[in-house]
């Protein structure tokens, strides 16, 4: 059983660009958390999605940032024009309600924008 | 809202002593703590999950123990080895379907 799954690795956009995080959760998981972590600082909560639904992106930049889980496929988070400050890595979490709300965290994507 | 504070934020032990972490949450009304080991570059490896009903868990070296009244929960790591090297870290969340909130971590290091 596959852990959960997050590419690419290592993602380097200049500023204005676009950029796309993918996430795969561990299989049978239909709910996804994504967060961010920034150079010496911990964990903070963006979004958590279930397929096809938002369930809470209390977290998530008003602007620039959108997160999608569609009903095939990864779930997706996407940074429009990127700046300096959105470098960081940012980690996506699957769980299943049956293990009592234990996340399964995937390696994480490190954003660096030049 | 929801605070998770851990002291200290970095600790350094010779190899063979036990560790202790501490950490603090100010909204007891919690659904579960856990502990997440963090390598360097890596992402987070969940260690032990106690539901607010429990007062320890333990696996292993490792045993964790919750008191929900008074905020606070322990990691106790026996007999450290420098492979402990790591950044822990403890999460709550509020209830069912909730986000996990973090706490700023500690760093460890352990000397051979």
């Amino acid at each position: 059983n596959a852990g959960v799954m997050q590419n690419p690795r290592h993602l380097v956009r200049r500023r204005g660009q676009e950029a796309r995080l993918r996430c795969s959760p561990m299989k049978g998981h239909s709910h996804v958390y994504w967060y961010r972590q920034l150079p010496e600082e911990g964990l903070k909560f963006m979004v958590y999605l279930q397929k096809e639904n938002i369930i809470d992106e209390s977290g998530m930049p008003k602007e620039r940032f959108s997160a999608e889980f569609p009903k095939e496929g990864p779930s997706i988070l996407r940074i429009q024009q990127v700046v300096r400050g959105d470098s960081a890595a940012y980690f996506c979490a699957s769980i299943t309600t049956l293990s009592g709300e234990k996340l399964f965290f995937g390696s994480g994507t490190q954003l660096s924008v030049l | 809202k929801q605070e998770v504070t851990q002291i200290p934020a970095a600790l350094s032990v010779p190899e063979g002593e036990n560790l202790v972490l501490n950490c603090s949450f100010t909204d007891s009304a919690i659904y579960n703590l856990q502990w997440f080991r963090q390598d360097p570059g890596k992402g987070l490896t969940s260690l032990l999950l106690i539901q607010s009903s429990q007062r320890e868990q333990t696996s292993g070296r490792l045993n964790a123990s919750l008191d929900k009244s008074s905020g606070r929960s322990t990691l106790y790591i026996a007999a450290s080895q420098p492979g402990d090297s790591a950044t822990y870290l403890c999460a709550v969340i509020k209830a069912a379907g909730n986000k996990l909130t973090f706490g700023g971590g500690t760093r460890v290091l352990v000397k051979p």
